[in-house]
């Protein structure tokens, strides 16, 4: 069965203090790895997608890695702004209309200043 | 670019009303539609899938009578949620994702997300 695990579930940073989360997947056949960020109330924001073991992506203080089991979202000397929930997702094929994102739980991140 | 827009952002309604909820991609075509809820604190949950001119696929478990899906046009999906009761309340999130290939095909954009309250 297709499962996308994130965690931790929650992360507490102080403003500058680095750190990862971690994204383990099982897909029988990936077909992208996705990364997006949340708001409260508010649809996901895309952020990167990744193809291949080995494949890196950075925006600003994000940058995301693939291996074959696992993603990591590295986030460089955060700000209060990167607070958010972030959500990881694999793209796998579902009933005959075609391939879906499955989504893992997201982690919560706050960052204080 | 690849904006999705939803309307209504937020809605309340009375117990046995339907609501209608609209999904447009904005500056591309969007051959596939997606749709989801969310629960508080919980990740979001595919509802269905439906691509333009084609009826939906529902995931096991979603009424298909409940939860009606029209994608009549490549820049728009509607979600109407008839006779509504309250443990219908949620929040309803449409995405949307082009054709060709590359990116744009892979990728889901989403919408802003649809409060739905019922009382």
């Amino acid at each position: 069965e297709d499962q996308v695990t994130q965690s931790p579930e929650a992360l507490r940073l102080q403003e500058g203090e680095s750190s990862s989360l971690n994204c383990s997947y099982t897909v029988s056949g990936l077909r992208g790895l996705f990364w997006y960020r949340q708001d409260p109330g508010k649809g996901p924001e895309f952020l990167f997608t990744l193809y291949s073991a080995g494949e890196e992506k950075e925006k600003e203080r994000l940058k995301a890695t693939l291996t074959k089991k696992e993603s990591f979202l590295h986030i460089t000397a955060p700000k209060p702004e990167d607070s958010a929930t972030y959500l990881c997702a694999v793209q796998a094929w579902v009933n005959q209309a075609g391939t879906a994102l499955i989504f893992g739980k997201g982690t919560t991140l706050s960052v204080s200043s | 670019g690849a904006v999705v827009s939803q309307h209504p952002s937020w809605v309340i309604c009375k117990s046995g009303t339907s609501v209608k909820i609209e999904c447009r991609s904005l500056d591309f075509q969007a051959t596939t539609m997606f749709w989801y809820r969310q629960f508080p604190k919980q990740s979001l949950m595919l509802m269905a899938t439906s691509n333009e001119g084609s009826k939906a696929t529902y995931e096991q478990g979603v009424e298909k009578d409940k939860f009606l899906i029209n994608h009549a046009s490549l820049t728009l999906s509607t979600l109407t949620v008839t006779s509504a009761h309250p443990e219908d309340s949620s929040f309803y999130i449409c995405s949307a994702r082009g054709p060709g290939t590359g990116a744009l095909t892979d990728t889901q954009y989403f919408g802003p997300g649809t409060r739905l309250t019922v009382l």
